[in-house]
């Protein structure tokens, strides 16, 4: 089955700067690659996600590449706000569910 | 509601007791999912529900665990004689057809005893 691996686990940026976390995958059917943003007490909430028949996507300060050949994918934020604090994870199509990275801890120092 | 409604959000049960966790999928949804987290974890995938197929309960841990959709809607969890080890965040999501976004719930918290 699909096998999602994530890092780094815990990632500490200033205020303004740019996080970027990474994710590689192990089965090249995948073709569907989300990520979640959770905050405490809550379930993830999808704030991107990118198919396999494109490179890159971008929303405002968020952006996903996806390197087929390789098979990795990675997550960048950029201009970082306190908000943006949280636990986010990665995904892959596994063979029917997705399968979960085990999360980054992204924390945005004022 | 709009989104993904799970209950109750806390459970707090003695070992060897029988739980019950709901889920309250998105109207309209037809794919259902339950994951677990345990503490700083990240999502294990416990079971799928797609329209009439068959689950797919390839990620349930052991016997104990076991869940049920009725009517493609509403979703059970039941973990039978609980464990320490059960203690975790049960989350349930739901999709619009297999392949889309999940949406998740809150989830519900569960303490062994």
């Amino acid at each position: 089955g699909e096998n999602v691996e994530q890092h780094p686990s815990t990632l500490s940026v200033q205020e303004g700067d740019s996080a970027v976390i990474k994710c590689t995958y192990s089965d090249s059917a995948s073709n569907y690659f989300p990520w979640y943003k959770q905050e405490l007490g809550k379930g993830p909430q999808l704030i991107i996600d990118i198919r396999s028949n494109v490179g890159e996507k971008k929303d405002q300060r968020i952006a996903v590449t996806l390197n087929k050949t390789a098979k990795h994918f990675s997550l960048h934020i950029t201009e970082t706000q306190p908000e943006d604090s949280a636990v986010y994870f990665c995904a892959g199509t596994g063979r029917r569910a997705l399968t979960f990275g085990s999360g980054t801890r992204l924390q945005v120092q004022p | 509601g709009a989104g993904v409604s799970q209950s109750p959000s806390n459970k707090v049960t003695e070992k060897g007791k029988d739980v019950e966790l709901r889920c309250d999928p998105i109207s309209g949804h037809t794919a259902l999912y339950w994951y677990r987290q345990s503490l700083g974890q990240g999502l294990e995938f416990l079971i799928y529900f797609q329209g009439n197929s068959a689950p797919d309960k390839s990620g349930l841990p052991s016997d104990r665990f076991s869940a049920e959709r009725t009517g493609g809607s509403v979703s059970t969890l039941t973990i039978q004689r609980t464990q320490q080890e059960d203690s975790a965040v049960y989350l349930c999501a739901s999709s619009l057809d297999d392949g889309s976004p999940l949406h998740f719930g809150n989830g519900t918290r569960l303490t062994v005893t």
